[in-house]
Protein backbone atom coordinates (compact mmCIF):
# COMPACT_ATOMS: atom_id res chain seq x y z
CA UNK A 1 0.00 0.00 0.00
CA UNK A 2 1.17 3.40 -1.05
CA UNK A 3 2.26 5.40 1.97
CA UNK A 4 -0.24 8.32 0.60
CA UNK A 5 -2.72 8.00 -1.82
CA UNK A 6 -4.88 10.17 -3.94
CA UNK A 7 -7.25 9.69 -7.21
CA UNK A 8 -5.38 10.61 -10.24
CA UNK A 9 -8.46 12.15 -12.19
CA UNK A 10 -9.16 13.67 -14.00
CA UNK A 11 -10.83 15.40 -12.15
CA UNK A 12 -13.21 17.65 -13.88
CA UNK A 13 -15.17 20.99 -12.50
CA UNK A 14 -16.79 23.62 -14.38
CA UNK A 15 -15.92 27.17 -14.32
CA UNK A 16 -16.95 28.46 -10.52
CA UNK A 17 -17.59 25.85 -8.97
CA UNK A 18 -15.84 23.90 -6.26
CA UNK A 19 -13.16 21.37 -6.67
CA UNK A 20 -12.36 18.92 -3.94
CA UNK A 21 -9.38 17.11 -3.89
CA UNK A 22 -8.76 14.10 -1.40
CA UNK A 23 -5.62 12.23 0.23
CA UNK A 24 -5.29 9.69 2.46
CA UNK A 25 -2.04 8.75 4.21
CA UNK A 26 -0.87 5.57 6.00
CA UNK A 27 1.56 7.00 8.85
CA UNK A 28 -0.42 7.85 11.59
CA UNK A 29 3.03 9.57 12.75
CA UNK A 30 2.64 12.05 9.89
CA UNK A 31 2.90 15.66 11.37
CA UNK A 32 2.55 18.21 8.56
CA UNK A 33 0.43 17.96 5.65
CA UNK A 34 1.35 20.22 2.27
CA UNK A 35 -0.61 20.90 -0.63
CA UNK A 36 1.49 21.45 -4.12
CA UNK A 37 0.04 22.87 -7.43
CA UNK A 38 2.09 21.53 -10.41
CA UNK A 39 1.58 22.97 -13.90
CA UNK A 40 2.67 20.73 -17.03
CA UNK A 41 6.71 21.00 -17.33
CA UNK A 42 6.75 23.07 -14.05
CA UNK A 43 7.99 22.09 -10.74
CA UNK A 44 5.49 21.50 -8.00
CA UNK A 45 4.39 25.46 -5.99
CA UNK A 46 3.16 25.07 -2.57
CA UNK A 47 -0.41 26.23 -2.47
CA UNK A 48 -1.42 25.18 1.36
CA UNK A 49 -0.03 23.38 4.36
CA UNK A 50 -1.90 22.02 7.46
CA UNK A 51 -0.89 20.55 11.03
CA UNK A 52 -3.39 20.74 13.42
CA UNK A 53 -6.77 19.20 13.03
CA UNK A 54 -9.40 21.30 11.29
CA UNK A 55 -9.85 23.60 8.42
CA UNK A 56 -7.27 26.18 7.08
CA UNK A 57 -8.39 28.78 4.48
CA UNK A 58 -6.35 31.21 2.13
CA UNK A 59 -8.20 32.98 -0.47
CA UNK A 60 -9.91 30.67 -2.03
CA UNK A 61 -8.59 27.41 -1.24
CA UNK A 62 -9.30 25.52 2.23
CA UNK A 63 -7.30 22.73 3.33
CA UNK A 64 -9.08 20.13 5.79
CA UNK A 65 -7.48 17.50 7.86
CA UNK A 66 -8.78 14.97 9.96
CA UNK A 67 -5.58 12.82 11.26
CA UNK A 68 -8.38 9.86 12.93
CA UNK A 69 -8.89 9.07 10.00
CA UNK A 70 -5.94 9.75 7.98
CA UNK A 71 -7.54 12.16 5.34
CA UNK A 72 -6.63 15.44 4.22
CA UNK A 73 -8.55 17.67 1.63
CA UNK A 74 -8.23 20.80 -0.41
CA UNK A 75 -11.12 22.46 -1.33
CA UNK A 76 -11.15 24.93 -4.39
CA UNK A 77 -13.76 27.34 -4.42
CA UNK A 78 -14.87 29.55 -7.59
CA UNK A 79 -12.31 27.45 -9.57
CA UNK A 80 -11.18 28.99 -12.67
CA UNK A 81 -9.18 27.57 -16.18
CA UNK A 82 -6.11 28.59 -14.57
CA UNK A 83 -7.02 26.16 -11.59
CA UNK A 84 -5.87 23.43 -14.05
CA UNK A 85 -3.14 21.24 -13.06
CA UNK A 86 -1.84 18.52 -11.32
CA UNK A 87 -2.57 18.80 -7.24
CA UNK A 88 0.11 16.71 -5.19
CA UNK A 89 -0.67 15.96 -1.65
CA UNK A 90 2.97 15.43 0.87
CA UNK A 91 3.22 14.44 4.17
CA UNK A 92 6.07 14.54 6.75
CA UNK A 93 6.95 11.94 9.53
CA UNK A 94 10.24 11.57 11.37
CA UNK A 95 13.16 12.06 9.03
CA UNK A 96 12.32 15.18 7.46
CA UNK A 97 11.50 14.77 4.11
CA UNK A 98 8.48 14.77 2.33
CA UNK A 99 6.05 11.25 1.00
CA UNK A 100 3.82 12.44 -1.88
CA UNK A 101 0.72 11.22 -3.30
CA UNK A 102 0.56 10.38 -7.14
CA UNK A 103 -1.25 13.86 -7.83
CA UNK A 104 -4.42 14.47 -8.96
CA UNK A 105 -5.01 15.80 -12.55
CA UNK A 106 -7.51 19.21 -11.57
CA UNK A 107 -9.55 20.12 -15.37
CA UNK A 108 -11.66 23.23 -15.02
CA UNK A 109 -13.74 24.04 -17.48
CA UNK A 110 -15.02 27.20 -18.89
CA UNK B 1 18.10 35.15 -7.65
CA UNK B 2 17.94 32.82 -4.63
CA UNK B 3 16.59 29.57 -5.06
CA UNK B 4 18.06 26.00 -6.56
CA UNK B 5 19.56 25.69 -9.62
CA UNK B 6 19.73 22.02 -11.69
CA UNK B 7 21.77 21.62 -14.77
CA UNK B 8 20.97 20.38 -17.46
CA UNK B 9 17.27 21.16 -18.34
CA UNK B 10 17.25 18.33 -20.84
CA UNK B 11 19.39 15.28 -21.99
CA UNK B 12 19.18 12.67 -24.03
CA UNK B 13 21.35 9.56 -23.05
CA UNK B 14 22.00 6.72 -24.64
CA UNK B 15 21.42 3.11 -22.83
CA UNK B 16 25.14 2.07 -20.49
CA UNK B 17 26.08 5.94 -20.92
CA UNK B 18 26.87 7.75 -17.46
CA UNK B 19 25.64 11.36 -16.30
CA UNK B 20 25.95 13.77 -13.31
CA UNK B 21 23.02 15.65 -13.04
CA UNK B 22 23.94 19.08 -10.96
CA UNK B 23 22.08 20.96 -8.13
CA UNK B 24 23.22 24.00 -6.26
CA UNK B 25 21.33 25.82 -3.18
CA UNK B 26 22.13 29.17 -1.93
CA UNK B 27 19.49 29.65 1.26
CA UNK B 28 21.68 28.15 3.27
CA UNK B 29 19.87 24.69 4.21
CA UNK B 30 21.30 22.09 5.28
CA UNK B 31 19.27 19.11 3.75
CA UNK B 32 19.05 18.30 0.10
CA UNK B 33 17.08 15.57 -1.79
CA UNK B 34 16.58 14.13 -5.33
CA UNK B 35 13.16 12.70 -6.38
CA UNK B 36 11.95 12.21 -9.75
CA UNK B 37 8.56 11.73 -11.15
CA UNK B 38 6.79 9.35 -13.48
CA UNK B 39 3.61 10.02 -15.20
CA UNK B 40 0.92 8.93 -12.18
CA UNK B 41 3.66 8.26 -9.75
CA UNK B 42 4.05 11.77 -8.22
CA UNK B 43 7.46 12.49 -6.86
CA UNK B 44 9.50 9.34 -5.37
CA UNK B 45 12.53 9.99 -3.18
CA UNK B 46 16.18 9.04 -4.81
CA UNK B 47 18.87 10.35 -1.89
CA UNK B 48 18.72 12.50 0.31
CA UNK B 49 21.15 14.32 2.46
CA UNK B 50 20.41 15.56 5.61
CA UNK B 51 23.40 17.49 5.82
CA UNK B 52 26.95 17.99 4.54
CA UNK B 53 28.90 14.95 4.51
CA UNK B 54 25.62 12.32 4.94
CA UNK B 55 23.91 10.91 2.06
CA UNK B 56 21.00 8.22 2.77
CA UNK B 57 19.10 5.82 0.41
CA UNK B 58 15.64 6.95 -0.38
CA UNK B 59 12.70 4.90 -2.15
CA UNK B 60 14.26 4.29 -5.50
CA UNK B 61 18.09 4.28 -4.97
CA UNK B 62 18.99 1.50 -7.37
CA UNK B 63 20.82 2.39 -10.10
CA UNK B 64 21.89 6.15 -9.18
CA UNK B 65 25.19 7.59 -7.08
CA UNK B 66 24.76 11.07 -5.27
CA UNK B 67 27.79 13.25 -3.35
CA UNK B 68 27.26 16.27 -1.33
CA UNK B 69 29.92 17.98 -2.45
CA UNK B 70 29.55 20.69 0.16
CA UNK B 71 26.45 22.81 1.68
CA UNK B 72 25.69 24.11 -1.24
CA UNK B 73 25.99 21.23 -4.04
CA UNK B 74 24.41 17.42 -4.63
CA UNK B 75 24.67 15.61 -7.24
CA UNK B 76 22.90 12.90 -9.11
CA UNK B 77 24.72 10.46 -11.27
CA UNK B 78 23.76 7.72 -13.32
CA UNK B 79 26.74 5.11 -13.85
CA UNK B 80 25.04 3.20 -16.24
CA UNK B 81 21.72 4.70 -18.18
CA UNK B 82 19.10 2.55 -18.21
CA UNK B 83 15.12 3.11 -20.33
CA UNK B 84 13.93 2.88 -17.25
CA UNK B 85 15.32 6.02 -15.76
CA UNK B 86 13.70 8.54 -18.06
CA UNK B 87 12.12 10.48 -16.15
CA UNK B 88 11.76 14.00 -15.17
CA UNK B 89 14.25 14.61 -11.87
CA UNK B 90 14.00 16.90 -9.29
CA UNK B 91 16.42 18.81 -6.78
CA UNK B 92 15.00 20.45 -3.50
CA UNK B 93 16.10 21.95 -0.12
CA UNK B 94 15.00 22.69 2.74
CA UNK B 95 15.50 23.04 6.37
CA UNK B 96 13.82 21.47 9.41
CA UNK B 97 10.33 20.92 7.89
CA UNK B 98 8.04 22.01 10.65
CA UNK B 99 5.17 25.08 11.14
CA UNK B 100 4.81 24.92 8.12
CA UNK B 101 8.15 24.99 6.00
CA UNK B 102 8.87 22.87 2.96
CA UNK B 103 10.91 22.35 0.14
CA UNK B 104 12.47 25.02 -2.16
CA UNK B 105 12.02 22.98 -5.82
CA UNK B 106 15.11 23.29 -8.66
CA UNK B 107 13.26 23.57 -12.36
CA UNK B 108 13.49 19.76 -12.83
CA UNK B 109 15.99 17.92 -15.40
CA UNK B 110 14.13 16.35 -18.39
CA UNK B 111 16.20 12.70 -19.07
CA UNK B 112 15.40 10.62 -22.08
CA UNK B 113 17.50 7.22 -21.98
CA UNK B 114 17.67 5.57 -25.54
Amino acid sequence: QKEVEQNSGPLSVPEGAIASLNCTYSDRGSQSFFWYRQYSGKSPELIMFIYSNGDKEDGRFTAQLNKASQYVSLLIRDSQPSDSATYLCAVTNAGNMLTFGGGTRLMVKP
Amino acid sequence: NAGVTQTPKFQVLKTGQSMTLQCAQDMNHNSMYWYRQDPGMGLRLIYYSASEGTTDKGEVPNGYNVSRLNKREFSLRLESAAPSQTSVYFCASSEALSQGRTYTFGSGTRLTVV
